[in-house]
């Protein structure tokens, strides 16, 4: 199975701020990783798809990118509504897997 | 409006068995691969099972395989998750998704979710 290893696992930043969250896989994945945000006691979201496409209807201050084994998820400036926990996936290979999560908080 | 709404989610006995259902709306069901995701109490997010849009592929987690079958009905616009042998394990948030197309693209939409807990 590929494991998904992100990082770091909890980060504190203030609004405004630019964040990068990394994942990378034990093996290539081409640019099968997507990219989701999950608010307590709600669904996940996805932001990233390919790597680096943005899904429509979500903010450009989310932007990702790499290819292969590591991977990163930006966000420009942090607004209030960012601070959630974030996870990577793979579907490169079955079994698809997720990151173990980032947890955004506010510093 | 694209939507997904599970059901079928409760308490079971360890040994038992459970049915959940995603009744899905607002696009051509049969034009997407579709899967379960789980996620146990404060913990992250793993996936369960895919099944291809005609329903002849299927994929499932090494810790389901065996136990869990997926399956949909297109006359319907309903997917399913048959659970047997439940385990304490199994205790999780069980999500519904539509993936983007294929069963080799990403988690789409997600339903709202559906609480199982194995427990005696």
């Amino acid at each position: 199975d590929i494991q998904m290893t992100q990082s770091p696992s909890t980060l504190s930043a203030s609004v405004g701020d630019r964040v990068t969250i990394t994942c990378r896989a034990s093996q290539s994945i081409s640019a099968w990783l997507a990219w989701y945000q999950q608010r307590p006691g709600k669904a996940p979201d996805l932001l990233i798809y390919k790597a680096s496409t943005l899904k429509s209807g979500v903010p450009s201050r989310f932007s990702g990118s790499g290819s292969g084994t590591e991977f990163t998820l930006t966000i420009s400036s942090l607004q209030p509504d960012d601070f959630a926990t974030y996870y990577c996936l793979q579907y490169n290979t079955y079994p698809n897997t997720f990151g173990q999560g980032t947890k955004l908080e506010i510093k | 409006e694209v939507q997904l709404l599970e059901s079928g989610g409760g308490l079971v006995q360890p040994g038992g068995s459970l049915r959940l259902s995603c009744a899905a709306s607002g696009f051509t069901f049969n034009n997407y691969a579709m899967s379960w995701v789980r996620q146990a109490p404060g913990k992250g997010l793993e996936w369960v099972s895919t099944i291809t849009g005609s329903g002849g592929g299927t994929f499932y987690a090494d810790s389901v395989r065996g136990r869990f079958t997926i399956s949909r009905d297109n006359s319907k616009n309903t997917l399913y998750l048959q659970m047997n042998s439940l385990r304490a394990e199994d205790t999780a948030v069980h999500y519904c998704v539509r993936l983007r197309g294929t069963p080799n693209s990403a988690f789409d939409i997600w339903g709202q979710g559906t609480l199982v807990t194995v427990s005696s």
